[in-house]
């Protein structure tokens, strides 16, 4: 079975410091893999998604970048933090294609930054 | 502009009655939707969808409505229980984009016992 596991579940950060994030999915080869953010009382923001190694697309401009240097593998980072940063960051997979497009998430990181 | 809405931010049903949630959509190019439900501090998962082609879809105690017309789709849970209090959440996608899906902002859902 598949397995999605996301790191650390919970980050403080003072403002102007650098994040690192980091996903890492078992069980299947070869997935879509996507970072969205959730804001207080708000839906999911895509952020990043990526077809495969290397190949990221960026959803926002924003102060973030991805990274997925193996196939099952997605870092979410950011040199220097903003304090509109602060969030609830989710990593999800799928297949593609697929019957629904119906993606799997992790459990999620909340970030503040202070 | 937000193309999935979920006009309703909460709603609030007794157990055992029935639980409406509500989404709209703007682009047309939309042909699967789907729900999620997420409890705090946890990840969405994954609970029913429906492509364009059908108007219901149903698995268990849960249905999805289409209507295309409208653009507008509805996720019934009948009887509603206690343990479905949670947020909801409408995303929809279109089949040649990857796989990536448009989220609404969600629907908290309370069942009191």
């Amino acid at each position: 079975s598949q397995t999605i596991h996301q790191w650390p579940a919970t980050l403080v950060q003072p403002v102007g410091s650098p994040l690192s994030l980091e996903c890492t999915v078992e069980g299947t080869s070869n997935p879509n893999l996507y970072w969205y953010r959730q804001a207080a009382g708000r839906g999911l923001q895509l952020l990043f998604y990526s077809v495969g190694i290397g190949q990221i697309s960026s959803e926002v401009p924003q102060n973030l970048s991805a990274s997925r240097p193996q196939d099952r593998q997605f870092i979410l980072s950011s040199k220097k933090l903003l304090l509109s940063d602060s969030g609830f960051y989710l990593c999800a997979w799928s297949i593609w294609p697929s019957s629904y497009n119906e993606q799997f998430f992790g459990p999620g990181t909340r970030l503040t930054v202070l | 502009d937000q193309q999935v809405k979920q006009n309703s931010p909460s709603l609030s049903v007794q157990e055992g009655r029935i639980s409406i949630l509500n989404c709209d959509y703007t682009n047309s190019m939309f042909d699967y939707f789907l729900w999620y439900k997420k409890y705090p501090a946890e990840g969405p998962t994954f609970l029913i969808s429906i492509s364009s082609i059908k108007d219901k879809n149903e698995d268990g105690r849960f249905t999805v409505f289409l209507n295309k017309s409208a653009k507008h789709l509805s996720l019934h849970i009948v009887p509603s229980q206690p343990g479905d209090s949670a947020v909801y959440f409408c995303a929809a996608s279109a089949g040649t984009n990857a796989g990536k899906s448009t989220f609404g902002d969600g629907t908290t859902l309370t069942v009191k016992p």
